[in-house]
């Protein structure tokens, strides 16, 4: 079971370049979401999606587009990537959609870096 | 909405020792708390969880303790192992959302 992959592992982009961040899960999670982390502040929400064709803006989604066309893959794209997006991704899943109970099980996350 | 704090951000023990991680929250509609634990490199993973109507869990040589009246919750290692060097996160969604607010995450460090 693979459950939440995540690819590249590792991205170098120059300012202004576009780029697509790819996450898929295959425990038919309705539930799918992506996190930066930087250091000293934790895991920030930037999109999330509650099923297939629904997308919501979280924390700080600025800079960021998302689309969810089916149920097992959610990806993330940077329109115009600025340094300031230099940050660890992390796409998180979730079995429930509208549960309060469930944990969200993490991919092992990609590493950009913008120059 | 939700308000998640942690404490502390660094904690430093020796091999054998007992480890506690506190957080505090602010919606007292919350009723599921997490902890995950992040290994270098890897993504956060689950490592127990507590719903409201407990007040203690426990897997083995980790636990949780959650005080509802107080806002509080704290994940406790005893027998530390150099193996439990990582890094900690709770997390708490607030009432009516499954979208959980993280705390900023705690970084032990077990000295063999």
């Amino acid at each position: 079971n693979a459950g939440v992959t995540q690819t590249p592992k590792f991205q170098v982009l120059k300012t202004g370049q576009s780029m697509t961040l790819q996450c898929a899960q295959d425990m038919n999670h309705e539930y799918m979401s992506w996190y930066r982390q930087d250091p000293g502040m934790g895991l920030r929400l930037i999109h999330y999606s509650v099923g297939a064709g629904i997308t919501d803006q979280g924390e700080v989604p600025n800079g960021y587009n998302v689309s969810r066309s089916t149920t097992e893959d959610f990806p993330l794209r940077l329109l115009s990537a600025a340094p300031s997006q230099t940050s660890v991704y992390f796409c998180a899943s979730s079995p429930d959609r509208g549960s309060y109970n469930s944990p969200l099980h993490f991919g092992n996350g990609t590493r950009l870096t913008v120059t | 909405g939700e308000n998640v704090e942690q404490h502390p951000s660094t904690l430093s023990v020796q091999e054998g020792d007992s480890a506690v991680i506190k957080c505090t929250y602010s919606d007292s509609a919350s009723n599921y708390f997490p902890w995950y634990k992040q290994e270098l490199g890897k993504g956060p993973q689950l490592i127990i969880d507590i719903r409201s109507n407990v007040g203690e869990k426990k897997d083995q040589r980790i636990a949780v303790t959650l005080n509802k009246t107080a806002k509080h919750f704290s994940l406790h290692i005893t027998e530390t192992q150099p193996e439990d060097s990582a890094v900690y996160f709770c997390a708490a969604p607030p009432g009516g959302s499954y979208i959980p607010t993280f705390g900023r995450g705690t970084s032990l460090i077990v000295h063999p």
